[in-house]
């Protein structure tokens, strides 16, 4: 089983639709990373957590660090988000990554 | 401000030969880490180092070498590449290894 495991795989969604995304880890961390990755592109950082939520424009990030589960929120999807989302644990100095979300928005 | 940078961002080699991915980063951080990104396997930990003149091996170490002589820069070297090498190849920094990322744009690297 992997150390982070992240659902759903793929996902379609139409424009202005609300998407959740799950990240659930099976080690202590002290921070999880969400990352957002275009198609050909690189890495951006979207949110940083080691505990409640936060949320920046349509994007909103929680985690329950007892249930070791975080969430990935994007209110009205918009083409543009068409993205990879990627979940990653930090524990100790080390970063495990989940295989990532593909997500595809449809206008 | 350059934030984190890396090169090549394409290297084809033939197995055996060596070569060094660059990444530099220009904000001070004291983490820096390599990860290697396969399709259907996310991302996986290379190398990683919390400071100047400190390395430590991640997930996946094995045929590659890494050194930190100052803090911006952290390369990381192929000695003899194998096919099984081909991937993705991207550095990021953060001030702490629990900090906020900031990625290279990736080196694609093809090992024929």
């Amino acid at each position: 089983k992997n150390e982070v495991e992240q659902s759903p795989q793929n996902l379609t969604a139409q424009e202005g639709e609300f998407i959740t995304i799950n990240c659930s880890y099976s080690v202590g961390i002290s921070a999880l990373h969400w990352l957002q990755q275009h198609p050909g592109g690189g890495i951006v950082s979207l949110f940083m957590l080691s505990s409640g939520k936060k949320k920046h424009g349509r994007l909103i990030a929680t985690i329950n660090i007892q249930e070791k589960h975080s969430s990935l929120h994007i209110t009205a999807s918009h083409p543009r988000d068409s993205a990879v989302y990627i979940c990653a644990v930090v524990g100790g100095n080390k970063l495990v990554f989940g295989a990532g979300t593909i997500l595809r928005v449809k206008s | 401000n350059a934030g984190v940078t890396q090169t090549p961002k394409f290297q084809v080699l033939k197995t055996g030969q060596s070569m060094t991915l660059q990444c530099a980063q220009d904000m001070n951080h004291e983490y820096m880490s390599w990860y290697r990104q396969d399709p259907g396997m996310g991302l996986r930990l290379i190398h990683y180092s919390v400071g100047a003149g400190i390395t430590d091996q991640g997930e996946v170490p094995n045929g590659y070498n890494v050194s930190r002589s100052t803090t911006e820069d952290f390369p990381l070297r192929l000695l003899s590449a194998a096919p099984s090498q081909t991937s993705v190849y991207f550095c990021a920094s953060s001030h702490r290894a629990g900090g906020e990322l900031f990625f290279g744009e990736g080196s694609r690297l093809t090992v024929l």
